[in-house]
Parts: structure tokens; sequence; C-alpha cells
């Protein structure tokens, strides 16, 4: 079976802290992602990374940044955290050849900014 | 933006009763994909249905795809107190690399 492992189930932080989520898979899969998930709006794409130190921006990249230097570990940072970016973040891979692949999701990362 | 929306939000029902999930996207697809997320975890992969296709199972899952619609439908047939998740539909858009998520329906079944 996929294995998609988030290093932190639960994170408390201060504002202003530099906040590091990290995310490995064992499939050997080009794709990772990252999403956020906030109750009534679903989950929305942060990042994602598509090949070894490759990224793109998803549909909420502000005041995220990812790192992705090997294959299979995808890290999230942010680098000021904020009380706005208290949430569930979920890390996600699949195999290349085009967005049809079924995703599979590690079981998330509650962090709360205070 | 939301591409896909679940209607309706919330649903509680009996055992043993049928749970039909709906969810409507905004332009054309690839193929739409469930989900299914038990409360405080990741998501889990249920089924996957190709634009081409309109009807696909799944053990007790029945998906159904309307394309001149732009909706889908998920059936879970006989349900379990174990079915109790959220659901989630997601679809895959050409041109975009990464699926996009409704905000999900939160199913209740209570024994």
């Amino acid at each position: 079976d996929v294995k998609v492992t988030q290093s932190s189930r639960y994170l408390v932080k201060r504002t202003g802290e530099k906040v590091f989520l990290e995310c490995v898979q064992d499939m050997d899969h080009e794709n990772m992602f990252w999403y956020r998930q906030d109750p009534g709006l679903g989950l929305r794409l942060i990042y994602f990374s598509y090949d070894v130190k490759m990224k793109e921006k998803g549909d909420i990249p502000e005041g995220y940044s990812v790192s992705r230097e090997k294959k299979e570990r995808f890290s999230l940072i942010l680098e000021s955290a904020s009380t706005n970016q208290t949430s569930m973040y979920l890390c996600a891979s699949s195999l290349t050849g085009g967005v049809g692949n079924t995703i599979y999701f590690g079981e998330g990362s509650w962090l709360t900014v205070v | 933006s939301q591409q896909g929306e679940e209607d309706p939000q919330a649903l509680s029902i009996q055992e043993g009763e049928n749970a039909t999930m709906n969810c409507s996207y905004k332009t054309s697809i690839n193929n739409l994909q469930w989900y299914r997320q038990n409360s405080g975890r990741g998501l889990v992969h249920l089924i996957l249905i190709r634009s081409n296709e309109r009807e696909k199972h799944s053990g007790r899952l029945r998906v159904t795809l309307d394309t001149s619609k732009k909706s889908s439908s998920l059936l879970i047939t006989a349900s379990r107190a174990a079915d109790t998740a959220s659901y989630f539909c997601a679809t895959a858009v050409t041109g975009r690399r990464a699926l996009t998520f409704g905000s999900g329906t939160r199913l209740q079944v209570q024994p």
C-alpha cells in the first residue's frame, strides 16, 4: 500500500514563528501536493510539485513556500506563521501521467497558531 | 475557486437506507473522483469515473456522471454506521495538474 506520512499530527506555534510541515511518500510518486482544509471551504491547493526541485503554485500560495530536494519528501514552510493559517494541512502524492491518477493522502497535520 | 460543489452539505439517514450525494462542477473535466474522509483523518480514494463514462459501480457504491449537466452523484446502498464520514468529489480538469475538491457532504448513518 502507498504510504504518505506527515511527520506531525498536532502542532501549536506562535505568531511569527517559522513552521515546517514535512511529508514523505514511499511509492516513488512524481507528484506531491499540499492542501489546506477548513470547515465549509473543502480542500484548497497550496502548492504542488511534479518533480524534484520543481514546484507550482496552487490556488492559495500566499504566506507559504515549499521545498522538494528529494523525490520522496515534500515540505511546506510557513515563513512567518499567522493566526489565519490555523488549519488542517494535508499532504498527498500521485504517479505521474496526468491529473487523472488517484492521489493518496497523509493523515493530516493540525496546526494552531496562537 | 471551487470547481466542485457537493449537495447536500449534511445528510443523516438510518442504517440500511440508501445515501445519495451530488456534485456539480463548472468546467469540462477529464474525470471525476470521489473520496471519503473519516473525522480528523486523511482522504481515501473511492472511485473514479472518466468523462466518457456514464455510470460506474464498486461494491455498494454507484457513481453517475452527466457531462451535459456538469454533475455527478454518489449512491451508497444499504448504508452502515461505518459509512459515517465526509465525502468529497474532485475534478480533473484539462490543463490543470492537480485535482480540485469540493466542500464535501457530511454523512451520518444512525445505527
